[in-house]
This record gives structure tokens, sequence and C-alpha cells, in this order.
């Protein structure tokens, strides 16, 4: 069953604010990634972290893994327009190799 | 291919039908996952395939659901006897090698109504 604990659900913000979003879990992970979802397509890989307390940026994004290993959180500043989508945490637990298992989503809205 | 092909993108079924939803992977590609996505939630797996090992299918929600890889390439899921509940987007995904920490590369979907 779903292990990872995404929020918040949906988030309407208006372009150039700053975005904070979360994943927790009761396990240890090893792996957190983030994904975004575009309307109509799959998931595409943002972030990928492998180290507790390992920080992570990629353009305006910034991810942490955090130091219990049970969180992560994903950054996105100065949103703009094309920030709109669905953002996934994911991630691998020491017991479920070769599998990801997914957060249910945060849904970003950007408004002019 | 340049990326995961997923076909049909859309498809609406009866209740009580069967369907098959295929997946073409990016060639080279040992790995090959399959996920559901229902409305407002997260992935859910299904299943993946890993070059010549046996499946790991112990996401397979019932015995309606099986699903197949020739040749360590294409990928069929076949839902037998579909319900409602089935109603989803149905995403597949493949990887260079067995550790999807270095990420997958999805497909765009096939939606899947039952009606």
């Amino acid at each position: 069953g779903q292990q990872l604990n995404q929020s918040p659900q949906s988030m309407f913000i208006q372009e150039g604010e700053d975005v904070s979003m979360n994943c927790t879990s009761s396990s240890i992970f090893n792996t957190w990634l983030w994904y975004k979802q575009d309307p109509g397509e799959g998931p595409v890989l943002l972030i990928a972290l492998y180290k507790a307390g390992e920080l992570t940026s990629n353009g305006r994004l910034t991810a942490q893994f955090g130091t219990t290993r049970k969180d992560s959180f994903l950054n996105i500043s100065a949103s703009i327009p094309s920030d709109v989508g669905i953002y996934f945490c994911a991630g691998q637990t020491t017991d479920s190799w070769g599998k990801l298992q997914f957060g249910a989503g945060t849904q970003v809205v950007v408004t002019p | 291919g340049a990326g995961v092909s997923q076909s049909p993108s859309n498809k609406v079924t009866e209740k009580g039908k069967d369907v098959e939803l295929r997946c073409d992977p990016i060639s080279g590609h040992t790995a090959l996952y399959w996920y559901r996505q229902s409305l407002g939630q997260g992935l859910e797996f299904l299943i993946y395939f890993q070059g010549n090992s046996a499946p790991d299918k112990s996401g397979l929600p019932s015995d309606r659901f099986s699903a197949e890889r020739t040749g360590g390439s294409v990928s069929t899921l076949t839902i037998q006897r579909t319900q409602q509940e089935d109603s989803a987007v149905y995403l597949c995904a493949s990887s260079l090698t067995q550790d999807p920490s270095r990420g997958y590369t999805f497909g765009s979907g096939t939606r899947l109504t039952v009606v």
C-alpha cells in the first residue's frame, strides 16, 4: 500500500512566488526522486537524491534528502507559468529493490 | 525508438470485455515497468520485467491482470473481464538498468475507461 505521504495536495500560487512541497514516510528510503507530470504525459524525472542530507539543485528546483531518510522536500523558486503540473515524490526502500513507490502528487497552479 | 511508446492512447471498453495495452520501451532498456494512475492518486506499481528474470508481479491487483514481455522488448498488459474500477491511466516505463533510482522513462500512458 501507499507508504509516502505527500503534501500539500494542491497549491495555487502567483507567478514569481516560491513553492515548497514535501514527502514523509514511516519507512526508511535509500533513494528519493522527484518527478513532474504535465497533462496527458508521463512523469519526467527532475531530481534524484541518493544520500541522507544530500541537497541537489536543478535550475530553479532544489530538493533535499532528509537526514532521517524518511522525508524529502522540493522547492521551486520564482515560479513561472510552465511550472504548472503535478509533482510526485518517489522513493525506493531497501526491501523494494527494483521498483519505486510514489506519493499521491502535488498539483501546482500558477497564476499570472 | 526515441522514447517509450504506448498504444492505444485512449481506450473505452464495456464492462466485462478484455483489453490489451501495449508498451514499446526504449531500445536497449532491459527493465520495463507498468504502473496505474487513478484520478487524483499517485502511481500504483503493477509489475516489472528485468531481462530474462521472472517478472515481479507483486503489484497486480487481481488475477484478471496479466502481462507479458516478448523477446525482452515489447510488453502487453491484459485485463480480463474489465470492471469500472479498472478505469485509470496505465503508464509504462523503461530503464537501462534494474536500478530505478537512476530514473525511469515513462510513456504517455493509455487512458482506460470502462463503461
